[in-house]
């Protein structure tokens, strides 16, 4: 299954509102988690099952979708937030990723 | 606190083989699942395969069939992952990742802290 995420890359300041998506070549069902990496470090598992939201993480992140497309929403931009944000598809094996969306300071 | 903690650094000769392990805690290798990452300079995260807390039953990626073995040791909370036929291309970090598998979800919630695995002649 592949992942494709759009846009590449992003720029925006603290306190805005930003939308990525990541669409599947098939369905995936709620399958589909979002990832924030920042450089040097592990990923960092944001949300799961499209739309459920990790532990620990702040509300200003959420998702949407089901079956091929998927959006990831981060309101209120906070400094922490500039990383690179990555889709994975966990319905068939093997556990595809998007390429990954870069979000930088404006 | 869940942890997993990865062996170090390697450099590898192409042609060779790398064993990397992860060590849990808790009782996580009979509960969840393990899955193997990567991520190879400047690239994006590849997932390699899993290994199962069932019977340690395992799947692989495509790319790395016949080339890839996943194993465990309960006794000793440890997962293994051993690449041979190395080529400069397995340059990478790779990662170990407890898996939390729901009736809608499947997704890994802790994260190794990587090990960076250099093919060079």
């Amino acid at each position: 299954i592949q992942m494709t995420q759009s846009p590449s890359s992003l720029s925006a300041s603290v306190g805005d509102r930003v939308t990525m998506t990541c669409r599947a070549s098939q369905s995936v069902s709620s399958y589909l988690n979002w990832y924030q990496q920042k450089t040097g470090k592990a990923p960092k598992l944001l949300i799961y099952g499209a739309s459920s939201l990790q532990s620990g993480v702040p509300s200003r992140f959420s998702g949407s979708g089901s079956g091929r497309d998927f959006t990831l929403t981060i309101s209120n931009l906070q400094p922490e937030d500039f990383a690179t944000y990555y889709c994975q598809q966990t319905y068939g094996a093997p556990f595809t990723f998007g390429h990954g969306t870069h979000l930088d300071i404006k | 606190q869940v942890q997993l903690v990865q062996s170090g650094a390697e450099v590898k000769k192409p042609g060779s083989s790398v064993k990397v392990s992860c060590k849990a805690s808790l009782d996580t290798l009979r509960r969840f699942s393990i899955s193997w990452l990567r991520q190879a300079p400047g690239q994006g995260l590849e997932w390699v395969g899993r290994i199962n807390p069932n019977n340690g039953g395992t799947n692989y990626g495509q790319n790395f069939q016949g080339r890839v073995t996943m194993t465990r040791d309960t006794s000793i909370n440890t997962a293994y992952m051993e690449l041979s036929g190395l080529t400069s291309d397995d340059t990478a970090v790779y990662y170990c990742a407890r898996v939390i598998s729901t009736s809608s979800s499947r997704h890994a919630d802790f994260w190794g802290q990587g090990t960076l695995v250099t093919v060079s002649s």
